[in-house]
């Protein structure tokens, strides 16, 4: 079946702009995470959807990042007046449950660049 | 924040010889996972291990679990050019049910 895909694959946007980036998980999966990988380093987290259950926030840098799920599904993580720092690679990951049970689904990742 | 450490931060050796990568965390976990990624992109689960085993085993690859060290270890027996790539370990607190990760090996495999 279709693994989690993201949209769009590439991003160049202006200093100050917004960004609204997209992940399509795993049909079925409960678990939903966002992360952010700068050049070179590692994944850091960013935010976690479980179930109907209120979101793990706690990896957002700042208030201009925020994320919504929809319906349980697909998530979208919107990126306000965006700055040179927040260039890297977004990725997404799904999961069946909770992280506990078992391994997570990534995306291809979307690279976001702003010039 | 990422979980714990992992070295070396790069590691070259040429096919055939085998490579072992280490990572430490810091907190109770649930479970351990390894990930491997191509050219900055997306992440392949290689393999887990509970809290409650020591040792694991997949194809070439065999990873160890100490819970008393915080430490894990993976190990790529008889490697490829194929298998260069970065290598993640991942940890899942057993509070928070978050998987964090590693800052990741660069494995270069020589033909």
């Amino acid at each position: 079946g279709a693994g989690v895909s993201q949209s769009p694959s590439n991003k160049v946007t202006e200093k100050g702009k917004d960004v609204e980036l997209r992940c399509d998980p795993i049909s079925g999966h409960t678990a939903l995470y966002w992360y952010r990988q700068s050049l070179g380093q590692g994944l850091e987290f960013l935010i976690y959807f479980q179930g109907n259950s209120a979101p793990d926030k706690s990896g957002l840098p700042s208030d201009r990042f925020s994320a919504e799920r929809t319906g349980g599904s697909v998530s979208t993580l919107t990126i306000q007046r965006t700055q040179q720092e927040d260039s890297a690679v977004y990725l997404c990951a799904s999961s069946p449950g909770l992280a506990g049970v078992g391994e997570q689904f990534f995306g291809p990742g979307t690279r976001l660049t702003v010039l | 924040s990422q979980q714990g450490e992992e070295d070396p931060q790069a590691l070259s050796i040429q096919e055939g010889e085998n490579a072992t990568m280490n990572c430490s965390y810091k907190t109770s976990i649930n479970n351990l996972q390894w990930y491997r990624q191509n050219s900055g992109r997306g992440l392949v689960h290689l393999i887990l291990i509970r809290s409650n085993e020591r040792e694991k085993h997949s194809g070439r690859l065999r990873v160890t679990l100490d819970t008393s060290k915080k430490s894990s270890s993976l190990l790529i027996t008889a490697s490829r050019a194929a298998d260069t790539a970065s290598y993640f370990c991942a940890t899942v607190d057993v509070n928070t049910d978050k998987l964090i990760f590693g800052t990741g090996t660069r494995l270069q495999v020589f033909p």
